[in-house]
């Protein structure tokens, strides 16, 4: 089992639509979570943290944690072409059982015009 | 304009070749790290450091080396007994271990 999986994807929504993006980690300690957005050929940029259980909402970007599922996702409202790109979860595991930031592979997001 | 600078945007290893990969932070952050993407992958840690003049291997550290002198520079070097060392190299910091990393744009490497 990863330690963070997520869908590969692609996942192709309609302008305007919401939309969800899953991740799952399997070591249950983690502390801390963020999602980061990578345009093809760029870096990782990062655009949400959420360290406790519920809902942190920025802007268009809400962050979902349940700790005792051991889920993350992402949700993007009223999407846009320009947030077609790779969504990385990333799940922080200092003082667990590997001592860092363990990223998924990504899902590849396409926001279709 | 606070960030992480890496350089060069693209290199090329010849056969039996060392090449340095160059970090720079001015975020004033302790950690850094080097992280690997291969096309479709995700990120893979080589290695990374938590303070100056102290680092750590990550999943990947075989065939690379780092330093850290400065609190603002981890260079990276890509030596010979990696034998394949193309791919998308990214340096990252944060203000400590657990706090949430910043990428610099990344380096590509490639080999002639």
């Amino acid at each position: 089992q990863k330690e963070v999986e997520q869908n590969s994807g692609p996942l192709s929504v309609p302008e305007g639509a919401i939309a969800s993006l899953n991740c799952t980690y399997s070591d249950r300690v983690s502390q801390s979570f963020f999602w980061y957005r990578q345009y093809s050929g760029k870096s990782p940029e990062l655009i949400m943290s959420i360290y406790s259980n519920g809902d942190k909402e920025d802007g268009r970007f809400t962050a979902q944690l349940n700790k005792a599922s051991q889920y993350v996702s992402l949700l993007i409202r009223d999407s846009q072409p320009s947030d077609s790109a790779t969504y990385l979860c990333a799940v922080s595991n200092y003082g667990g059982a590997t001592n860092k930031l363990i990223f998924g592979t990504g899902t590849l997001l396409a926001v279709q015009p | 304009d606070g960030g992480i600078t890496q350089s060069p945007k693209y290199l090329f290893r010849k056969e039996g070749q060392n090449v340095t990969l160059s970090c720079e932070q001015n975020l004033n952050h302790d950690a850094m790290y080097w992280y690997r993407q291969d096309p479709g992958q995700g990120l893979r840690l080589i290695y990374y450091s938590q303070i100056v003049n102290d680092f750590q291997k990550g999943d990947i550290a075989e065939g690379y080396s780092v330093s850290r002198e400065k609190k603002e520079s981890f260079p990276l070097t890509v030596t010979s007994a990696q034998k394949n060392p193309t791919a998308f190299y990214l340096c990252a910091s944060s203000m400590v271990a657990n706090q949430p990393q910043h990428f610099g744009d990344g380096t590509r490497l490639s080999i002639l």
